[in-house]
């Protein structure tokens, strides 16, 4: 099966940064996604880990260590518009080679002035 | 820029009843999803199809469930006599490639109320 675990709730000030962690176990892993998710909206595309390392695109940075089945999203300059919930979710691979992707409950980040 | 579509954004129906999703994929997308929300819950996996037929399904797809693409451009999420527990926000998501950074691109989703 698969187990994926983020903290519930985080609050952070604008114009900090904030690093929200996911921890995953596995079978067949091929990548790990971040999305964010408005109330009441779809989740949106923010980032994608395959290899280990940090990925770095704008505010935004993701990274990935597979052999600890750890991630963290690290959100820079934060903007209350930040304020929402931040996915984590693992692709893998069945035995046919396709795939499923599976979420986390979220982190539901508050940004206060 | 394109994206992916559902309708209808709101679905209210009556216990028993059957309910069909309708989604409209990205066009040049070849793996296409469905997932759900229960309010205040997370994201859950339903179903993927590719090449007209379902290549993975989670445990919650159980016989009450069933997905069609009956044209070039639909995909849809059949519940057969709904229950109370079925009410969620149905996500659809498609997605280019099976591989790589190809993230899936969601719809932004059916809320489905079963009173």
């Amino acid at each position: 099966g698969q187990n994926i675990d983020q903290p519930t709730e985080m609050t952070a000030t604008e114009g900090a940064i904030v690093q929200i962690n996911c921890t995953y176990q596995t079978s067949g892993f091929n990548g790990l996604f971040w999305y964010q998710q408005h109330a009441g909206e779809a989740p949106t595309f923010l980032s994608y880990n395959v290899l280990d390392g940090l990925e770095e695109k704008g505010r935004f940075s993701s990274f990935l260590s597979r052999s600890k089945g750890y991630s963290y999203l690290l959100l820079k300059e934060l903007q209350m518009k930040d304020s929402a919930s931040y996915l984590c979710a693992v692709r893998s691979l069945n035995s046919g080679g396709y795939q499923k992707v599976t979420f986390g409950t979220g982190t539901k980040l508050q940004v206060i002035p | 820029e394109p994206e992916v579509t559902q309708t209808p954004s709101h679905q209210v129906t009556q216990m028993g009843q059957e309910v069909i999703l309708r989604c409209v994929p990205i066009s040049n997308h070849l793996y296409f999803y469905w997932y759900r929300q229960i309010l205040g819950q997370k994201v859950e996996f339903l179903v993927s199809f590719y090449n007209n037929e379902i290549s993975e399904k989670s445990e919650i797809f159980d016989d009450q469930f069933s997905v069609e693409r009956p044209d070039g451009s639909n995909f849809t999420l059949k519940i057969r006599s709904t229950k109370l527990e079925d009410s969620a926000m149905y996500f659809c998501a498609s997605s280019r490639e099976n591989r790589g950074g190809t993230e899936a691109f969601f719809g932004q989703g059916t809320r489905l109320t079963v009173v």
